[in-house]
């Protein structure tokens, strides 16, 4: 079955502790990419990546990291979460850019207290 | 920065009536795309509109774009309770894509 995976889909944790939130696609994607949501916002791109080792900021890139090591691979990674960076997030694969379909993972849960 | 905010914020309607969202954005864009979320779920894609198309039909969903003023608009024709979710759209760039607020959407029996 086609589809994008995450993991935690849930997490609780706590100021300045390192995390990662993993992602990855079976449809052989060529761009990936990293959303957060708050109510009243709407979805705000985070880092996204054209390509394998092809990583760039979105509109909210302050607070995170990311790498593309691996086509079907695109870890999150907080190095201090703070609690402003509460949200749900999703990653998110099309086949070669934002100007294609979009497949959604289920979600990422994030408080920091 | 938010490139695409909808309106309404919030739309009830019953069931079998249509559905009209609308959606405007601030700069040029190659594509329009239409996703749905369900209650916190991943979004789905729902339709996607190039910016030299002008309308397009997927099933019981019907999108506009009028790039001179910048919007586009989604219709759901009679609609069922399933529809009852949050609407977003979404332009792009070459690189980037930008979502807007939404409009939730609630279908009453």
């Amino acid at each position: 079955e086609a589809q994008v995976t995450q993991n935690p889909r849930y997490l609780i944790t706590v100021t300045g502790k390192k995390l990662t939130v993993t992602c990855s696609q079976n449809m052989n994607h060529e761009y990936m990419s990293w959303y957060r949501q708050d109510p009243g916002l709407g979805l705000r791109q985070i880092y996204y990546s054209m390509n394998v080792e092809v990583t760039d900021k979105g509109d909210v890139p302050e607070g995170y990291k990311v790498s593309r090591k691996e086509k079907r691979n695109f870890p999150l990674i907080l190095e201090s979460p703070s609690p402003n960076q509460t949200s749900l997030y999703f990653c998110a694969s099309s086949l070669n850019g934002p100007g294609h379909e979009q497949y959604f993972g289920p979600g990422t849960r994030l408080t920091v207290t | 920065s938010q490139q695409g905010e909808e309106d309404p914020q919030a739309l009830s309607i019953q069931e079998g009536e249509n559905a009209t969202m609308n959606c405007s954005y601030k700069t040029s864009i190659n594509n329009l795309q239409w996703y749905r979320q369900n209650s916190g779920r991943g979004l789905v894609h729902l339709i996607l509109i190039r910016s030299n198309e002008r309308e397009k039909h997927s099933g019981r969903l019907r999108v506009t774009l009028d790039t001179s003023k910048k919007s586009s608009s989604l219709l759901i024709t009679a609609s069922r309770a399933a529809d009852t979710a949050s609407y977003f759209c979404a332009t792009d760039d070459d690189y980037k894509l930008s979502f807007g607020a939404g409009t939730t959407v609630t279908v009453r029996a």
